[in-house]
């Protein structure tokens, strides 16, 4: 199994401006995802997080707006950018080992935009 | 459209009892079904993943069903505990390449009760 750490756990941000979320993960994988869990509702895929190159987003979500890096097989981040009150979400690190179709995720990291 | 779709939305029950999630889907390809339990502020932990062949699957107390023909999972909890408050999602992964995407249902909240 993959252990997974995302920081920071919550942080509560003013609107307009920028949050970076990290992720690590003990073990390498081979997939790492950012989802979106927004008040009552389930996990909506932002993006899948590629190594060393661009990440690919799902429709309704971009580059610009959530940016992502992955520079290498254990480690992402997420930056919220220009945040808005309808950005207050749990935002969620997912990864996938080599050799298993079990998808682990992270703890979250719960944003408030005021 | 790929859709997850899980029943009932939310539910009480007594500790000790017994109870019974559904989940209906429409995917294709269908890959795996997966079921996982999210209490409140943590991420998604995987409970049981089951492909097009496997009938049922148990992990504890927890056992989960599939019929493909009727695209019909249930996740059946026997002597529920305090512990098994949470959000229980049914997530069925599409296609039948490496990167499968998830489709994740809205999840049943359950609350056991003394």
């Amino acid at each position: 199994s993959a252990v997974i750490s995302q920081k920071p756990s919550r942080d509560i941000c003013q609107r307009g401006t920028s949050l970076t979320i990290q992720c690590q993960v003990d073990s390498q994988v081979t997939m790492m995802f950012w989802y979106r869990q927004q008040p009552g509702q389930s996990l909506t895929l932002i993006a899948t997080a590629n190594q060393g190159s661009e990440a690919t987003y799902e429709s309704g979500f971009v580059i610009d707006k959530f940016p992502i890096s992955r520079p290498n097989l254990t480690f992402s981040t997420l930056t919220v950018s220009n945040m808005s009150p309808e950005d207050s979400s749990i935002y969620l690190c997912s990864a996938k080992g080599p050799g298993t179709d079990t998808q682990y995720f992270g703890p979250g990291t719960r944003l408030t935009v005021l | 459209k790929n859709q997850v779709e899980q029943s009932p939305q939310s539910l009480i029950i007594l500790e000790g009892k017994n109870c019974t999630l559904q989940c209906n889907y429409t995917v294709s390809p269908f890959s795996n079904l997966r079921w996982y339990k999210q209490d409140t502020g943590r991420g998604p932990v995987s409970l049981t993943i089951m492909t097009f062949s496997e009938n049922t699957k148990s992990n504890g107390r927890y056992t989960a069903t599939l019929d493909a023909d009727t695209k019909q999972s249930s996740l059946h909890i026997t002597a529920s505990q305090l512990s098994d408050s949470a959000s229980y999602i049914c997530v069925v992964s599409v296609g039948r390449a490496a990167g499968n995407k998830l489709t994740f249902g809205g999840g049943t909240r359950v609350l056991v009760k003394p």
